[in-house]
């Protein structure tokens, strides 16, 4: 079964700074992998997926994300942190039909000014 | 184009009622698939509905259940509710349910609340 780990819970950065939420999953075949954020009472917006191709993926808002397939890793990065980027973050992975994802536990990011 | 549409966006029932929730895709999506997010258990997979058809179930108990109407629209019900089944249900669309590429996308949620 597939399963995904996001090790930190919480995470606190400075406004300006730069940003990388881990995420590691466990999957046999090639995962399709997802980067999700959901703000204080709303859904998830989709912000990056990788299915094939070039390990480094961007996506919107400023972030990026690399597969690492011999790290079964898929860690998202961003350059500078804004304020409003303060929200929870969730790793997901897909089985072989993308329609069925498995979620991490969640990263709550904190941005200080 | 709108988004995932889910109606009501927040909900308070009491143990032993029945609920139902509903949930409109993209324009042009026909695959629709169900969450539960508690802060205990995260992100859960309910089901997933294409053509008026269940085609995956999570391990929830038979209490859950849902129908897709020939319009793509979704519902969602849950008979006889328990306190833990209060939680933020979370709908998503996507176009086709290939064994691909697909991307599933969200709306806003109804927050159960089971008093």
């Amino acid at each position: 079964a597939q399963s995904v780990t996001q090790p930190d819970i919480h995470i606190t950065v400075s406004e300006g700074a730069s940003l990388e939420l881990r995420c590691n999953y466990s999957y046999g075949a090639t995962p399709y992998l997802f980067w999700y954020v959901q703000s204080p009472g709303q859904g998830l917006q989709l912000l990056l997926k990788y299915f094939s191709g070039d390990t480094l993926v961007q996506g919107i808002k400023g972030f990026e994300a690399e597969f690492k397939r011999s790290q079964s890793s898929f860690n998202l990065r961003k350059p500078s942190v804004h304020w409003s980027d303060a929200a929870e973050y969730f790793c997901a992975v897909g089985s072989g039909s993308a329609r069925q994802l498995t979620f991490g536990s969640g990263t709550q990011l904190t941005v200080l000014p | 184009k709108a988004g995932v549409t889910q109606t009501p966006r927040y909900l308070i029932k009491t143990r032993g009622q029945q609920v139902t929730l509903s949930c409109s895709p993209i324009s042009g999506h026909r695959s629709v698939s169900w969450y539960q997010q508690t802060p205990g258990q995260g992100l859960q997979f309910l089901f997933e509905y294409f053509s008026e058809t269940q085609r995956n179930k999570g391990n929830f108990p038979g209490r859950f259940s849902g129908r897709q109407f020939s319009n793509s629209r979704s519902e969602m019900n849950v008979s006889t509710l328990e306190l833990g089944d209060s939680a933020l249900y979370l709908c998503a669309s996507s176009l086709l349910p290939s064994g691909g590429e697909e991307t599933q996308y969200f709306g806003p949620g109804t927050r159960l609340l089971v008093l």
